[in-house]
């Protein structure tokens, strides 16, 4: 299995832009989360999916945060109009709920590190 | 939610020294513990886990863990260290499909 693969892996944009983040989960896995990783406020969780369907954002900072899951092996979190304070690594990780012990593994992308200028 | 505590930032040591990072979690119930590595410029990987059962858990790379759970604690440790084991380590308490994470701790490892 290729894991989870995010894209890009590096974002340079300026301040204002539009800003679109992509995961492909794990084949097979249904629950999805985003993380967001800084050096002031460590590693937190903007939002999880489970079976496609957002479960908790209450992680998701303000309204320029979106995040989508159409299908199974796809979500985006966009962040619009970006800011410099958006400045981070950005994780997706994925795990299989309700499978028992195994389910509880979260299995992490190589994160995207996103410069807002 | 819980709150993790790690309780060194960062930790320098030689090769051949033993390690041991602390944890602990805010309260208790059943909760799932964690410790994940990140190495420089990678992505999390599970060091090792505990869900229930033997209190003393054996990971990856030579690292073991013990869950006190009259201390809601979970401390990392490893008996030499090498300097392929420099990286951040990272406690995390899963809640309701919530994983939690400390601050994490910088291990650097001399050669």
């Amino acid at each position: 299995d290729a894991g989870v693969i995010q894209s890009p892996r590096h974002e340079v944009t300026e301040m204002g832009q539009e800003v679109t983040l992509r995961c492909k989960p794990i084949s097979g896995h249904n629950s999805l989360f985003w993380y967001r990783q800084t050096m002031m406020r460590g590693l937190e969780l903007l939002i999880y999916f489970n079976n496609n369907v957002p479960i908790d954002d209450s992680g998701m900072p303000e309204d320029r945060f979106s995040a989508k899951m159409p299908n199974a092996s796809f979500s985006t979190l966009k962040i619009q109009p970006s800011e410099p304070r958006d400045s981070a690594v950005y994780f997706c990780a994925s795990s299989i709920r309700g499978s028992g012990r195994s389910g509880d593994i979260q299995y992490f992308g190589a994160g995207t590190r996103l410069s807002v200028l | 939610a819980q709150s993790v505590s790690q309780h060194n930032h960062h930790v320098i040591l030689s090769e051949a020294a033993s390690l041991e990072l602390g944890c602990n979690y805010s309260y208790g119930g059943t909760v799932n513990l964690f410790w994940y590595v990140q190495y420089p410029g990678q992505h999390l990987q599970l060091l090792l886990k505990y869900f229930s059962g033997d209190p003393l858990v054996k990971g990856i790379k030579g690292f073991e863990a013990e869950f006190i759970k009259s201390k809601f604690s979970f401390n990392l440790r490893k008996p030499s260290v090498q300097w392929s084991d420099t990286a951040e380590y990272f406690c995390a308490v899963k809640e309701f499909n919530k994983l939690s994470f400390g601050a994490g701790t910088t291990v650097t490892v001399r050669a």
